[in-house]
């Protein structure tokens, strides 16, 4: 069964470096999505995109985060200088088009900011 | 707009029911009910779309009520594997999915 690809798993990196957060969407979707959990907390919408451009995006994702698709298959989100409060969980997901409504998530990338 | 789940936490024994409500102040286009084991992704379990609709997953249901702007999930005979955290996504009138705070489950032997 098709999935949602992330990597890293866990990344650590010191505040104020940048980190990229890679994901590889279900092959045929359209839609992508990142989303976040600070731990013990619910998820939050970050960012969504479609045609190689953002759809909509939350009041989290300021100047610091930016999205790309780089080839066919990637999805990344990238933080610019990273701050404590970005660490959480990064959840990517994917739907498949237009009249399907279906978000797939994918493991997610366990960000610590020390 | 955040949705309102109740309740925050539910302790069952194999075997027992449970339901979980999703409520909404806002008129909802869908509803997405998810599933989460701790470390790990939210999994997809059904979606409602506006319309009244109820929808099974073997002894996993969920209904919509769109004049309440409410759905609930129904969890049947219960089993360990249910165990999680229950989030309720809403839609409104855009893409993004709202999350409610979760319903915690546990389901003891």
């Amino acid at each position: 069964e098709p999935e949602v690809t992330q990597t890293p798993s866990h990344q650590v990196t010191q505040m104020g470096q940048e980190v990229i957060l890679r994901c590889v969407p279900i092959s045929n979707h359209l839609y992508f999505y990142w989303y976040r959990q600070i731990l013990g907390q619910k998820v939050e919408f970050l960012v969504s995109f479609y045609n190689n451009e953002i759809s909509e995006k939350s009041e989290i994702f300021d100047d610091q985060f930016s999205v790309e698709r780089p080839d066919g298959s990637n999805f990344t989100l990238k933080i610019r200088s990273t701050k404590l409060e970005d660490s959480a969980m990064y959840f990517c997901a994917s739907r498949a088009g237009l009249w399907t409504y279906e978000q797939y998530f994918g493991p997610g990338t366990r960000l610590t900011v020390t | 707009q955040q949705p309102v789940q109740s309740p925050q936490a539910v302790i069952l024994r194999e075997g027992e029911d449970a339901v979980i409500n999703c409520s909404s102040s806002k008129a909802l286009y869908s509803v997405h009910w998810y599933r989460q084991k701790h470390g790990e992704a939210p999994v997809f379990l059904m979606i409602l779309l506006k319309g009244g609709e109820q929808k099974g997953h073997e002894k996993i249901s969920a209904s919509f009520n769109e004049k309440k702007q409410q759905s609930s999930l129904y969890l049947t005979a219960s089993q360990l594997s249910y165990s999680g955290t229950y989030f309720c996504g809403t839609r409104y009138n855009t893409d993004k999915l709202i999350f409610g705070t979760g319903t915690r489950l546990q389901v003891f032997p």
